[in-house]
């Protein structure tokens, strides 16, 4: 079975400084990778996703994430953040029909 | 709407008492999931479903029964409730049709155990 891992749970930065976030997976087939955000009390929400194609991936609210085969590796990136962004992020790997999460980061911007 | 929807979204019982939790999904998705979300764990699948009775274990399935009657609905049962269960419970749903779709998640039941 496949496992995330995410560094760093817990990050506190200034509005418009950069962000990245970690995460590492392991799984030996084909897999699909995302990245959710939850904010404050509310469901999951993708952000991105990356299946084939272009490793570097845009999402919504200026995130983007990278695939890396070779480190296994799908870090997050917002290259200045905004109060709003105060939420939780998780990334998950998707192989042989489970979809499998990171312990999430939670990420908490100054204004 | 498309939506994912769950019933209760709170939920405070004791110990021993079998209780249900309802999730229905009304864009004729295929694979359906439980997850139990927990500080410091993240999300942990509890059981998942390819279709209408196809169902199968997650990570950490003790404790729980699901069943697949109906393609929209996939309820999660507590046959016995325990303390170690007190969680925040997530639905989710996505096509089979396209491995890269991603899972639509519902509102979330938060359930408390004494």
């Amino acid at each position: 079975a496949q496992s995330v891992s995410q560094h760093n749970h817990h990050v506190i930065l200034s509005e418009a400084a950069s962000l990245e976030l970690g995460c590492n997976y392991s799984y030996g087939g084909t897999v699909n990778l995302f990245w959710y955000v939850q904010y404050p009390g509310q469901h999951l929400q993708l952000l991105l996703k990356y299946f084939s194609g272009d490793p570097l991936v845009k999402g919504i609210k200026g995130f983007e994430a990278e695939f890396i085969k070779s480190k296994f590796s799908f870090n997050l990136r917002k290259p200045s953040v905004q109060w709003s962004d105060t939420a939780e992020y998780f990334c998950a790997v998707r192989g042989n029909n489970r979809l499998a999460f990171g312990k999430g980061n939670q990420v908490v911007v100054i204004p | 709407e498309a939506q994912v929807t769950q019933n209760p979204r709170y939920l405070i019982t004791v110990t021993g008492k079998k209780l249900t939790v309802t999730c229905s999904q009304n864009m004729n998705h295929e694979y359906m999931s439980w997850y139990r979300q927990d500080p410091g764990l993240g999300l942990r699948q509890i059981y998942y479903s390819m279709n209408v009775e196809v169902t199968d274990k997650g990570d950490v399935p003790e404790g729980y029964k699901v069943s697949r009657k109906e393609k929209r609905n996939f309820p999660l049962i507590l046959e016995s409730p325990s303390p170690n269960q007190t969680s925040l419970y997530f639905c989710a749903s996505s096509s089979s049709r396209e491995r890269h779709n991603e899972q639509f998640f519902g509102p979330g039941t938060r359930l408390t155990v004494l």
